[in-house]
This record gives structure tokens, C-alpha cells and sequence, in this order.
């Protein structure tokens, strides 16, 4: 079956602090994995692929295809990267259906 | 441009009202997407439509109907709403080239069936 697992609803640090968000998924073919970013009062946005290998607002992700794993990690939280984070899987063949993980909150603490 | 925008932003119904959602994009997307959130779920792909004129179901596709008669717009329509119907609409859309998991999302529209 096809999944998406972020397994922690919650994740609290303080300011300064490294900050890592997992995301496992299940897929039985070649997937590409995003992560989506939702701040508060505004809509759901992109915030980086793996297939670009970038880092974008201090955040990375590599996947991990022998761990199925596309943890979003940046190594000093900022009190602005408060949001919900979601995961995101699509197959690589051209189908339409993306799988979401349920999000994790992201709360920076000063 | 005002990208994608969704009408209403919320609505109450009774159970067994019909009501259809506005999806409009200004971007000239071919693709349009219509998914659903409930508390503690990710979002569930609803329909999708890949050019006017066509539409195809998604993950959960039971209860709506949606049509596409002008490219900039997707409408969902509900027919008889129930309370199971109670959550949080988003619309999206893309265009070919672009990775198929990478969407622009409109605000949302909220709804609940009494």
C-alpha cells in the first residue's frame, strides 16, 4: 500500500535548536517526495523536492531509498519556521494521485 | 496574479443540502485538483482534471461530482451533503512539465454538515 507516515503530530524546540521533521513512506515503485509547508493564516505551499537536491529557508531533505525516508531537517530552528509540515509522495510513471502524510506542527519557542 | 481562490471560504449545511464549490485559477493550468482534510489525515485527492472538458476520480470520490467546462475553473459539487462531508476543501493545480506532487494550492474552504 501506498503510505505516508509523519509520526510526530507535535514537535516543540527552542530557537537556535537543530530541528528534524520525519517522514517515512511506503511505495512500491520509484517515488518522488516533497515537503509542503502551511503557515498560519496562509495556504499550503511547496517548500522543497528531492529531486532538486536543494536547500531552501536553511532546510534540507535526502531521501533515503533503503530507509524509505525523506526527513526535513534544518540545523538552527528560527521562530518563523512555526508552521505545519506535510509530506508529500508522488510515483515517478506520470499518475496524478499524491499521497499526504497528516502533518507535523513545527513550533519554534524563543 | 491572484493564483487559486476558492468560494466560499466557509459554509454550514444541513444534511442533505446541495452545494457546489468554486475552484478558479488565473494561471492557465491544464491541471486542477480537489482534495479533502480531516483532523489527524493528510489530504485525500477527491477528483482531478487533467484539460477541460475532463475529469477523473481520486482517492475519494464517493458523494461529489465535479465538472470543468472552462479551463480556469473545477467545480465540486455535493448533491446531498452529509455529515461525513465535514471537513476542509482544498483545490489545487499544476501543469505538465512540472513534477506531478508539485501543486499550487487556493486558501481553503471550510465545511460543515449539521
Amino acid at each position: 500500500a501506498q503510505r505516508v507516515t509523519q509520526p510526530e503530530k507535535l514537535l516543540s524546540v527552542f530557537k537556535g535548536a537543530p530541528v528534524e521533521l520525519k517522514c517515512n513512506y511506503s511505495y512500491s515503485g520509484s517515488p518522488e517526495l516533497f515537503w509542503y509547508v502551511q503557515y498560519s493564516r496562509q495556504r499550503l505551499q511547496l517548500l522543497l523536492r528531492h529531486i532538486s537536491r536543494e536547500s531552501i529557508k536553511g532546510f534540507t531533505a535526502d531521501l533515503n531509498k533503503g530507509e524509505t525516508s525523506f526527513h526535513l531537517k534544518k540545523p538552527f530552528a528560527q521562530e518563523e519556521d512555526s508552521a505545519m509540515y506535510y509530506c508529500a509522495l508522488t510515483g515517478s510513471t506520470g499518475g496524478f494521485k499524491t499521497i499526504f502524510g497528516a502533518g507535523t506542527r513545527l513550533f519554534v519557542k524563543a | 496574479n491572484a493564483g487559486v481562490t476558492q468560494t466560499p471560504k466557509f459554509r454550514v449545511l444541513k444534511t442533505g443540502q446541495s452545494m457546489t464549490l468554486l475552484c478558479a485559477q488565473d494561471m492557465n493550468h491544464e491541471y486542477m485538483y480537489w482534495y479533502r482534510q480531516d483532523p489527524g489525515m493528510g489530504l485525500r485527492l477527491i477528483h482531478y482534471s487533467v484539460g477541460e472538458g475532463t475529469t477523473a476520480k481520486g482517492e475519494v470520490p464517493d458523494g461529489y461530482n465535479v465538472s470543468r467546462l472552462k479551463k480556469q475553473n473545477f467545480l465540486l459539487g455535493l448533491e446531498s451533503a452529509a455529515p461525513s462531508q465535514t471537513s476542509v476543501y482544498f483545490c489545487a493545480s499544476s501543469y505538465p512539465g512540472l513534477p506531478r506532487g508539485e501543486q499550487f494550492f487556493g486558501p481553503g474552504t471550510r465545511l460543515t454538515v449539521l
